[in-house]
């Protein structure tokens, strides 16, 4: 397909569970963004990857949630012991970054979500 | 820390209204301010602006931005009841990578 895709769409777990939340971005794509939209707020950052770079993990809320991108593609977001606040929709991203005269040009467009339920 | 703010956080108008939806910012490293619609899950991309005072226009959508007063606008000109959704502002930073931050969104609805 042309767009990000994600699976699964929805997910009910126990608390506790560990979960596992797979995101394809926009074939060449080199950048990929992990986002949680909690209940009646706003996207909130959780992790970025670019290309071969270490990622940038600094919105990730404890030391539960994990990312890993195979081969600059595909990602996971692993949610180890879930608990009922984890409960939200877990958004990627993709974008593909250009420099023109120094201005850094980056859209990113959204994948469908995993609705995650923590009960 | 960087924030960005929305108003109104929700709005119902009549079909064939025109609204207007803010958004405002406090963050470092501003690189460029996007509108995105969110209808069911996934927001879709509405605008990128990076230069203060050009507005860009797509049909009946159009924004601006104003980096003096640190603000955008987002017009909808004779809205239609497909035009219900929720718009979010977002501001691109660079802090290592470059992050979007979110204002809450607005939640337009458009009565028939």
């Amino acid at each position: 397909g042309a767009g990000v895709s994600q699976s699964p769409s929805n997910k009910v777990t126990e608390k506790g569970k560990d979960v596992e939340l797979r995101c394809d971005p926009i074939s060449g794509h080199t950048a990929l963004y992990w986002y949680r939209q909690s209940l009646g707020q706003g996207l909130e950052f959780l992790i970025y990857f670019q290309g071969n770079s270490a990622p940038d993990k600094s919105g990730l809320p404890s030391d539960r949630f994990s990312a890993e991108r195979t081969g600059g593609s595909v990602s996971t977001l692993t949610i180890q012991r879930t608990q009922q606040e984890d409960s939200a929709v877990y958004l990627c991203a993709s974008s593909f970054r250009a420099y023109t005269a120094e201005v850094l040009w980056e859209t990113q467009y959204f994948g469908p979500g995993t609705r995650l339920l923590v009960l | 820390e960087d924030k960005v703010v929305q108003s109104p956080l929700s709005l119902v108008v009549h079909e064939g209204d025109t609204v207007t939806l803010n958004c405002s910012y406090e963050v470092t490293n501003f690189r460029s301010l996007l509108w995105y619609k969110q209808e069911k899950k996934a927001p879709t991309f509405l605008f990128m602006l990076t230069s203060s005072g050009i507005e860009k226009k797509s049909g009946r959508l159009s924004s601006i931005l104003d980096k003096k007063e640190l603000s955008s606008i987002l017009n909808i000109t004779a809205t239609q009841t497909g035009d219900s959704a929720i718009y979010l502002c977002a501001v691109a930073i660079i802090q290592g990578a470059q992050k979007l931050v979110f204002g809450q969104g607005t939640r337009l609805t458009i009565n028939p």
